[in-house]
């Protein structure tokens, strides 16, 4: 079974602009979730999403959304970029999210310049 | 203060060596996980555990609802298991939110 695929898996920016990130969790997981890391402030969650609804969503401002999409896949979308954007976004897919193993992608590392 | 404390922050050990890292959380939790990261930032699910005790190969994970405390141990540590290791909860009422411990970075000398 294929893992958790994310894409691109690097990423250049500028202050200003906007980023989607995808992630395509494990066939019949439809539990996604994601997480900023960053050297301050380690892993933190982003949101969940379940079915296509988010499910719930951390403390990060407005600027930071996402979707799911009927197959499960999931994009999260940042826009009007800052440099403490820069991170290492990961998603995490699980088959029904409450409580279960999760099972990490390898990262979408953005650099905002 | 962080609501998962991880300890140590960095620890470094000679291959063979027994390791225990320990972690610590303020409120009830729903499930307990354990995380691995290699550089390169990939990362892997360990174990999750709500009470007692799991073992896989030579890793074991414990937990104590009461103490709200967690250790995870590897024995006969060997340079591969250099890694940062996580420790993650997942609180009653929320539904995948985890909340992350600061991790702590292992080395294990040859």
């Amino acid at each position: 079974k294929a893992g958790v695929t994310q894409t691109p898996r690097y990423l250049i920016k500028t202050r200003g602009q906007q980023v989607t990130l995808s992630c395509s969790p494990i066939s019949g997981h439809r539990s996604v979730s994601w997480y900023q890391q960053t050297p301050g402030q380690g892993l933190q969650f982003l949101f969940e999403y379940f079915s296509e609804t988010q499910r719930n969503k951390g403390n990060f401002p407005g600027r930071f959304s996402g979707r799911q999409f009927s197959n499960s896949r999931s994009e999260m979308n940042v826009s009007t970029l800052e440099l403490g954007d820069s991170a290492l976004y990961l998603c995490a897919s699980s088959l029904a999210g409450q409580g279960e193993t999760q099972y990490f992608g390898p990262g979408t590392r953005l650099l905002v310049l | 203060k962080n609501e998962v404390e991880q300890s140590p922050q960095n620890l470094t050990a000679q291959e063979g060596e027994f390791i225990t890292i320990n972690c610590s959380y303020s409120v009830g939790i729903s499930a307990l996980h354990w995380l691995q990261q290699h550089p390169g930032g990939g990362i892997v699910s360990l174990f999750m555990l709500s009470s007692g005790k799991k073992k896989h190969g030579r890793l074991i994970a414990t937990i104590n609802i009461q103490e709200k405390h967690s250790s995870l141990h590897i024995t006969a540590s060997h340079p591969r298991d250099s890694a940062v290791y996580i420790c993650a909860v997942g609180y009653i009422q929320g539904a995948q939110k985890l909340v992350f411990g600061q991790g702590t970075r292992l080395t294990i000398n040859p």
